[in-house]
């Protein structure tokens, strides 16, 4: 049962244009949202996160939007740039009711992002 | 260079054959992770360790074994691989259970399982 889902597997844009990049999760407990990004050959890295106290986070070009009725987080890079194509993947952590982690990241499918010069 | 490296990059092995993943980090982090990526599927986390010789199962622990016995090493084992385990695997390492957020990822092991 895939708690995380990243129903579209590719998103092209053009240069300059915004990329959204969209993830639903189904379970209650997970509190704790975030998008790593990871180029072909190499691991995942961090890119931004938000918690569930929030429905917006921002760093730079990219925001992070959380809709915690509907179960649904969003990830938008504006102006999309070529080096930004990579597969994009959101994950989520449970909290306990100490704040705390239990220590288990549940990623989704990933969605390959492609922008074109 | 604060880094997770893994031991192969990549293995193609036979069915049955015991082998072992190395995973090292060099940030002094408690916590460590194994996950596996597959199509369509994503990562899922296999194993993972809070502190040293404290591990416990993710959500594809069957068929594989970690042990931490000191807090910069934390092996994935296959005891009899099976073609069901090719795959792509990550370990992952970060400062403590607190900061899993900001997971430092290895730059994976591609196993090949015939």
């Amino acid at each position: 049962d895939q708690q995380v889902k990243q129903n579209s597997p590719s998103l092209s844009v053009q240069e300059g244009r915004i990329s959204i990049l969209n993830c639903d999760y189904t379970n209650s407990m997970f509190d704790y949202f975030l998008w790593y990004k990871k180029y072909p050959a190499e691991g995942p890295t961090f890119l931004i996160s938000i918690s569930s106290i929030k429905d917006k986070n921002e760093d730079g070009r990219f925001t992070v939007f959380l809709n915690k009725s509907a179960k649904h987080l969003s990830l938008h890079i504006v102006p999309s740039q070529p080096g930004d194509s990579a597969v994009y993947f959101c994950a989520a952590i449970p909290l306990n009711a100490g704040g705390t982690s239990y220590g288990k990241l549940t990623f989704g499918q990933g969605t390959i992002l492609t922008v074109h010069p | 260079e604060a880094q997770v490296t893994q031991n192969p990059r990549y293995l193609i092995t036979v069915t049955g054959k015991k082998l072992t993943v190395t995973c090292s980090q060099n940030m002094n982090h408690e916590y460590m992770s194994w996950y596996r990526q597959d199509p369509g599927l994503g990562l899922r986390q296999i194993y993972y360790s809070m502190n040293v010789e404290v591990t416990d199962k993710g959500d594809v622990p069957e068929g594989y074994k970690v042990s931490r016995k000191e807090k910069r090493n934390f092996p994935l084992i296959l005891e009899s691989p099976s073609p069901n385990q090719t795959s792509l695997y990550f370990c992952a390492s970060s400062l403590d259970y607190l900061s899993t957020d900001t997971q430092y990822f290895g730059p994976g092991t591609r196993l090949t399982v015939l």
